[in-house]
């Protein structure tokens, strides 16, 4: 079974600090997505990365694929009380051979004004 | 346009009871996947279909669990009986295409509570 470990699981920071959050496997994915989920709403779509090494950047969030991908990080400059949600990582399971999508274990952010 | 519409938002049931769970895609979308999410296991894939057929079921609990798509605007998750751990935000989620970089647009989710 492939796993999508993330951490840290849960983070609270203040108005302007900067945050890296990770998702690891120890599996090759061919692509992988970043989901935020607001309270009381379904996951949405931020990015997807689908080459190694890829970096992109939407705002004031920069996401990296990892050279082998196995692994992503997103990364928040100067986060915002509206930034605050469940950060989710999700792939295609066995390398895109099935149509369904994995997804992490979950970051819980909270930003305080 | 409309993103996917679930109902109901919320319920509450007894133990027991039959509870049904309803989606609509987007319009258009010929993939439609049903996930569970609770605190312990995170989001979990129940089902998926694609053009109204059934694909992979393998995520389905056991056989309390079934699902239906009888047309490509309308499908429907069925517990019967439920038990108090079905309890959990079920969500639907519709795509187009066969590509696993598509964006996957989910609902609002059905928070069921099973007493």
């Amino acid at each position: 079974t492939q796993l999508l470990e993330q951490s840290p699981q849960f983070l609270s920071i203040q108005e302007g600090e900067n945050l890296t959050v990770y998702c690891n496997s120890s599996s090759v994915f061919s692509s992988l997505q970043w989901y935020r989920q607001e309270p009381g709403e379904g996951p949405v779509l931020l990015v997807t990365v689908v080459t190694g090494g890829e970096v992109k950047k939407l705002k004031r969030l920069t996401f990296q694929f990892g050279d082998a991908r196995k692994d992503s990080s997103l990364h928040i400059t100067a986060a915002q009380p509206g930034d605050t949600g469940l950060y989710l990582c999700a792939g295609p399971e066995y390398g895109g051979a099935t149509n369904k999508l994995i997804f992490g274990t979950g970051t819980l952010l909270a930003v305080q004004p | 346009d409309a993103g996917v519409i679930q109902s109901p938002r919320h319920e509450v049931t007894e133990m027991g009871q039959e509870v049904t769970l309803r989606c609509k895609p987007i319009s258009g979308h010929d993939y439609l996947f049903w996930y569970r999410q609770t605190m312990m296991r995170g989001l979990e894939l129940l089902i998926y279909f694609n053009n109204n057929v059934p694909i992979d079921d393998s995520g389905m609990p056991e056989d309390r669990f079934s699902a239906k798509m009888p047309n490509a605007s309308f499908s429907t998750l069925k517990i019967q009986p439920s038990e108090p751990r079905d309890s959990a935000v079920y969500f639907c989620a519709s795509r187009t295409g066969g590509q696993n970089t598509g964006e996957l647009f989910f609902g609002e989710g059905s928070r069921l509570t099973v007493l």
